[in-house]
């Protein structure tokens, strides 16, 4: 079965420094992953994904995310953190069966304090 | 690219009401459609997802049902809503590889 874990319920960041957000899966088979925001009462919003290629993969509002199959991780990166990145970001794997449903992840709340 | 539309955006409803939310989508035909449900703002929960019209899947058994009457519409509902009914809902579709999602509506039931 596939899986995906995000293993920081919270990640504290100053504004202007470095960001990581963990995410590590479980699936049978190569992934296709994807990192999602979400801001208080909204849905969730795409940033980016990894489906095949190169192992580093740019997105939206400025981030990015670095697929290593050996780790079996795909941590979200972003080179200087801003207030307005303060969200719930989510972690995401496509299960291949007849729903192509994803799996999301738990979530890890970001606070960018300035 | 695809548009999702929720409403209502907030109900408040009390224990035992019947429930209706609905979803539509725009710009696409044919999606395959995703109810899920957040709780206590964090994890997600998909309930049901259809891949064609009158074709539903539940994923977890329990008070609600979806039906899908149009291709592009998608239904969620409860006879009688219990307490733990309450949560943000979204609605979904995937389009090139990529779950978009609707803005979500919001239900406690008190």
């Amino acid at each position: 079965a596939q899986s995906v874990a995000q293993p920081e319920d919270q990640v504290n960041v100053a504004e202007g420094n470095p960001l990581t957000v963990k995410c590590t899966y479980s699936v049978s088979g190569n992934p296709y992953l994807f990192w999602y925001v979400q801001y208080p009462n909204r849905g969730l919003q795409f940033l980016l994904k990894y489906i095949t290629g190169d192992n580093l993969v740019k997105g939206s509002y400025g981030f990015e995310a670095e697929f290593n199959k050996s780790q079996t991780s795909f941590h979200l990166k972003k080179p200087s953190a801003l207030v307005s990145d303060s969200a719930l970001y989510f972690c995401a794997v496509r299960v291949f069966d007849a729903g192509n449903m994803l799996t999301f992840g738990g979530g890890t709340r970001l606070m960018v304090k300035p | 690219s695809q548009t999702i539309h929720q409403w209502p955006a907030t109900l408040v409803q009390p224990v035992g009401s019947p429930l209706s939310l609905e979803c539509t989508v725009e710009g696409t035909s044919n999606p395959n459609l995703y109810w899920y449900r957040q709780a206590a703002g964090r994890g997600l929960q998909l309930l049901f997802y259809s891949i064609g019209i009158g074709q539903i899947s539940s994923e977890v058994p329990q008070n609600l049902s979806a039906s899908r009457p149009q291709d592009r519409q998608f239904i969620l509902s409860s006879k009688k809503l219990l307490l733990s009914d309450s949560g943000f809902y979204l609605c979904a579709c995937v389009g090139a590889n990529v779950l978009t999602f609707g803005a979500g509506s919001r239900l406690t039931v008190l």
